[in-house]
This record gives structure tokens, sequence and C-alpha cells, in this order.
């Protein structure tokens, strides 16, 4: 089955820029999305479509796709980004497929 | 303001039926998918199920294809999860989200509060 990878944890200073990878064979087909998640909260989308970013959430987050990996980043990340953060996309071999989401990514910002 | 309350949620002993319900607003809920992702203790999102707009189209995870089934109804702007044959591992926060799955791109915003399953004898 089709697999997202991130790593486990991510650790950054205030002020600091962030970036939260996920790599996977078929991010060159489809668009990755990610999400927010603060603890006991659902998840929240801050990136879709690889580097679109909602309505409400703050500029400092961005995305991008080099076609093998993508990347979420954090420019000048705040203590109130603390959260994991989800990578998603599907699995391209037909249409409607199969969801993924990452392991997740755990972002410290001390 | 768009809003999705899932409810339904609760303890059921391994072998057991649930129906989970998502009570959606502020949307026209016939125009969108909806989907149903669950969260195991202390693990990640597991995408199980979603359903278009019309209904005609519908996906499964391996994990419950067979035991699980999506349903809605606009009418009653409700999305609905019947769930049987419970095991211990869907023990999991259930979280209803607004979907949009397109051939090159899905994402889900936003998601209700979530509601627990708990499968236990």
């Amino acid at each position: 089955s089709y697999e997202l990878t991130q790593p486990p944890s991510v650790s950054v200073s205030p002020g600091q820029t962030a970036k939260i990878t996920c790599s996977g064979d078929a991010l060159s087909k489809q668009y990755v999305s990610w999400y927010q998640q603060k603890r006991g909260q659902a998840p929240v989308v801050v990136i879709y479509k690889d580097t679109m970013r909602p309505s409400g959430i703050p500029e400092r987050f961005s995305g991008s796709n080099s076609g093998t990996a993508v990347t979420l980043t954090i420019s000048g990340a705040q203590a109130e980004d603390e959260a994991v953060y989800y990578c998603q996309s599907a699995d391209s071999s037909y249409t409607f497929g199969d969801v993924v989401f990452g392991g997740g990514t755990t972002l410290t910002v001390l | 303001q768009v809003q999705l309350v899932e409810s339904g949620g609760g303890l059921v002993k391994p072998g057991g039926s649930l129906r989970l319900s998502c009570s959606v607003s502020g949307f026209t809920f016939s125009d969108f998918y909806m989907s149903w992702i669950r969260q195991a203790p202390g693990k990640g999102l597991e995408c199980l199920s979603y359903i278009s707009a019309s209904g005609k189209t519908i996906y499964y995870a391996d994990s419950v294809k067979g035991r699980f089934t999506i349903s809605r109804d606009n009418a009653k702007n409700s999305v609905f999860l019947q769930m049987t044959s419970l095991r211990a591992e869907d023990t999991a926060i259930y979280y209803c989200a607004r979907a949009v799955i397109v051939p090159t791109a899905s994402w889900f915003d936003p998601w209700g509060q979530g509601t627990l399953v708990t499968v236990s004898s």
C-alpha cells in the first residue's frame, strides 16, 4: 500500500524557520495537503494542493513540492505553532483511490 | 459559520454495532463530498470512507471494507457511518470532515470535533 514518510519530530527556536518534509512515490502525480493538529483538537488544514493556503492561515505557512518530496515551511515559527503536522495525499493508481496520511511530525518550538 | 457536529460514539462490545452521525451547517451540504477519518489513541490519522455529493461514489479503506457503511441524507444535511463487527482496534476518535476529492488532489476542511468510539468487553 502507498505510504507517506515524515520525520517523527522537528525542533526550532522561536523565530526560526521550521521545515517538515513528506516523501512518497506518487508526489509528482498527486497534490499534497498539510494539517496541523494541536493537542486535544481536531486537525486543521494549513496547506492544500501543495502550495495553497486557506483563508485564515498565517502567511508564515507555505508549501513546496519537488516531485519526490514535499515540504511544509513555517517561517518565523511561534510557540503557538507547536503541534503535530500531517501530510496527506492519495494513491495515484486510479482516480478515486486510497487517501493516505503521513505518520505525523511533532513540531517543538522552544 | 461552517459547523460539523458528530454524535453516536460510545462504548460497545467487540462484535457490536454503532451508528455515527454528523450534522452539518453553514454550507451547501449537497455540493460536497463528505468523509469519515479516525485517530486511534496516540496514533495518526486514517481516512476510512468518503462519499460523493450525490452519494454515487463511495470509497472505503481496506481496514473497514465490508464492515462499515457510509451514507448521507442531503435533505437533513447529515452523513452517517454504520459500523458493524467492531473490533478492539476500531477504538478511536472518529472525525467527520468535508472533503474535496478531484482526480489529482484531495483535502479535508473543515473537521468536526470528533466522537470517541471505544470497543471493549
